[in-house]
């Protein structure tokens, strides 16, 4: 049972241009939501957050949209740089589940200079 | 301040054998996460850990996994007569209060012979 979805695989942009990338989740009980982005080798670095109360969050370059009546998020990069290029996953937590994250599956972000 | 800390990197075990993985979190976090990537997957929650007790094991297999965090020491993942289908990327994180604030180790590749 996937509660995390990110159904794109891949997404190839070029540099300067926006990234968006996409998520939907199915259960009712989460309302907090995080981007990772993860290089090969390496650990998910945190990139951003958004509480259920919001709908929109930004830090820099970064911006994450929360549209809970659709359970959909999504992950704004503006402008896109080659050094984004990465994997990027979402996940959500439920108040109830002592942080316990629930991942997508990931999405490969490719920016082309 | 070192980040969450996790060793050994890579790890090569025939089937049958035991697989140790210790995961150091970021000083002053007292809350461990296991999480597990299998190819191609996003991260897949094992289990939660504070000083001396198990939170939430929901997600750890039933049989040859058991994890735990001692007081003194890092949290060690251990597993038991490994199979071809734990072959995986284990990650740790780490978080100060037991929330949504996660920081993950570089992780540790499995890989079963």
């Amino acid at each position: 049972d996937q509660q995390v979805k990110q159904n794109s695989p891949s997404l190839s942009v070029q540099e300067g241009r926006i990234s968006i990338l996409n998520c939907d989740y199915t259960n009712s009980m989460f309302d907090y939501f995080l981007w990772y982005k993860k290089y090969p080798a390496e650990g998910p670095t945190f990139l951003i957050s958004i509480s259920s109360i919001k709908d929109k969050n930004e830090d820099g370059r970064f911006t994450v949209f929360l549209n809970k009546s659709a359970k959909h998020l999504s992950l704004h990069i503006v402008p896109s740089q080659p050094g984004d290029s990465a994997v990027y996953f979402c996940a959500a937590s439920g108040s109830t589940s002592y942080g316990k994250l629930t991942f997508g599956q990931g999405t490969i972000l490719t920016v082309h200079p | 301040n070192a980040g969450v800390m996790q060793n050994p990197r890579h790890l090569v075990r025939r089937r049958g054998q035991e697989a140790r993985l210790r995961c150091s979190p970021m000083k002053g976090h007292s809350h461990v996460y296991w999480y597990r990537q299998l190819p191609e997957e996003g991260l897949k929650f094992m289990v939660y850990l504070q000083k001396e007790n198990i939170i939430d094991e929901s997600g750890m297999p039933k049989e040859r996994f058991s994890a735990e965090f001692p007081k003194e020491g890092p949290s060690i993942l251990r597993i038991q007569q490994v199979v071809r289908g734990d072959s995986a990327a284990y990650f740790c994180a780490s978080s100060p209060q037991g929330n949504n604030e996660q920081f993950f180790g570089p992780g540790t590749r499995l890989t079963v012979l």
